[in-house]
């Protein structure tokens, strides 16, 4: 079973516009909260993460947005450009070495 | 190279047979991990090495799954009497440290189609 739900599954933006994913848990265990961003034919890379005891994240044109007591967390992608075409994986780990990923989300960015 | 090797990059099998799918890690690098990614799926876990032995294996789906890595670098995966189910891409990452305090390096992974 999913233990991390995605959403939406796939989103167009213009380029310039704000792309933003979303996803929500349900483990309490869950410390530590990786986004990955995948392109065709590649493994996923890391692009930013957050631990709980801050409330949000920010690195260039990405943004994680958390809130525990509602077990939700955001990407935001600012400024989108046709280079952040890509999927997109939220994550979520109880311990020192396994990640719970979300279904992915596929971002377009119309140039 | 600099980054997660894996082989092969595809590999196409019938029903039934045995597959070994290899990963070469980041030099120096202790922890080793494989997911496996289903069409349109996120990565799921299987096994994490932690040097010569696995700490984990509770994600491998059953016994026809088998992963080593006997020299402390390099891992196979193997699979025997491949299903159709098996079809996948099987993603090899690995890491310097635990994942909470460094990154995961994901190779680019062995897509596996079983026939």
């Amino acid at each position: 079973q999913q233990q991390v739900k995605q959403s939406p599954q796939s989103l167009i933006v213009q380029k310039g516009g704000i792309s933003i994913i979303n996803c929500a848990y349900e483990n309490t265990a869950f410390d530590y909260f990786p986004w990955y961003q995948q392109f065709p034919g590649k493994g996923p890379a890391l692009l930013i993460a957050i631990r709980p005891d801050v409330s949000e994240k920010k690195e260039g044109r990405f943004t994680i947005s958390f809130n525990k007591s509602a077990k939700q967390f955001s990407l935001h992608i600012m400024d989108s450009q046709p280079g952040d075409s890509a999927t997109y994986f939220c994550a979520a780990s109880p311990n020192d070495y396994k990640l719970s990923f979300g279904a992915g989300t596929t971002v377009t960015v119309r140039a | 190279g600099a980054g997660v090797s894996q082989t092969p990059s595809n590999k196409v099998t019938e029903k039934g047979k045995y597959v070994e799918l290899r990963c070469d890690p980041i030099s120096g690098h202790t922890a080793l991990y494989w997911y496996r990614q289903s069409l349109g799926q996120g990565p799921e876990f299987l096994i994490y090495f932690q040097g010569t032995g696995a700490a984990d294996d509770s994600g491998l789906p059953n016994d026809r799954f088998f992963a080593v890595r006997p020299e402390g670098s390099v891992s196979t995966l193997k699979i025997q009497r491949t299903e159709r189910g098996d079809s996948a891409v099987y993603l090899c990452a690995s890491s310097l440290n635990r994942v909470r305090t460094g990154e995961l390096f994901f190779g680019e992974g062995s897509r596996l189609t079983v026939l």
